[in-house]
């Protein structure tokens, strides 16, 4: 097991375009975790996803994010009409017991 | 409301210097905290984690906190750093009713010199 995997690595989107990210975590793990970091800032929590169901969703995650987990597996979040305030990493982490995460590389979003 | 705060945004040290990374939480209930490291361009990598006992903890590479309940502290130390140690540090903490989230401080930046 390679740990948590998240692709792409980087994405350069225009403005109003909608992009998706892809995070494949630990196997066995059946938590999932989103986070958005801005530049000089720690990450925030965006999403919770146990097994498949999503149980937790922040305020920062607004109408224009939506985050899936159809098999309990891998996630995708999607961000639909992006702005320029969406440009971020967005960090995936996984764990299989509540204090014990694990996270990705991240994916680099700028919006131009 | 629930926080994680770490009061320098920056630390410059010379090397085998002994440094100390503030960190401070806000919650009335049971905490679980937790110091990562992450180099640029990359993830967040566990260092250490207090969840309950001895409340010194310590990691592989010579880091160590300790959990102060009355002065609600989780600073973090090393008592001679590298030059490999330059680095972005971030405190979290899952605090009290907040769910499995992790609430994160903002990041010190360790800048060590030789």
């Amino acid at each position: 097991d390679t740990g948590v995997s998240q692709d792409p690595r980087h994405k350069i989107t225009k403005r109003g375009q909608n992009v998706t990210f892809r995070c494949d975590p630990i196997s066995e793990h059946n938590r999932l975790y989103w986070y958005r970091q801005t530049l000089g800032q720690g990450p925030e929590f965006l999403t919770y996803f146990q097994n498949e169901a999503q149980l937790e969703k922040s305020r920062l995650l607004s109408d224009r994010f939506s985050a899936e987990r159809p098999k309990g597996s891998f996630s995708t979040l999607e961000i639909q009409r992006t702005e320029q305030g969406d440009s971020a990493m967005y960090l995936c982490a996984s764990s299989s017991t509540p204090n014990g995460y694990t996270f990705g590389s991240g994916t680099r979003l700028t919006v131009v | 409301a629930q926080s994680v705060t770490q009061l320098d945004s920056q630390v410059p040290v010379f090397e085998e210097a002994p440094v100390e990374l503030r960190c401070n939480y806000s919650s009335s209930v049971s905490v679980y905290l937790f110091w990562y490291v992450q180099y640029p361009n990359q993830g967040l990598q566990l260092l250490l984690k207090y969840l309950s006992g001895s409340t010194l903890v310590e990691s592989i590479n010579g880091f160590e906190a300790e959990f102060n309940k009355s002065q609600t502290s989780f600073h973090l130390r090393k008592p001679s750093v590298h030059i490999s140690d330059t680095a972005e540090y971030f405190c979290a903490g899952q605090l009290g009713n907040a769910g499995n989230m992790l609430t994160f401080g903002g990041g010190t930046r360790l800048m060590v010199k030789p």
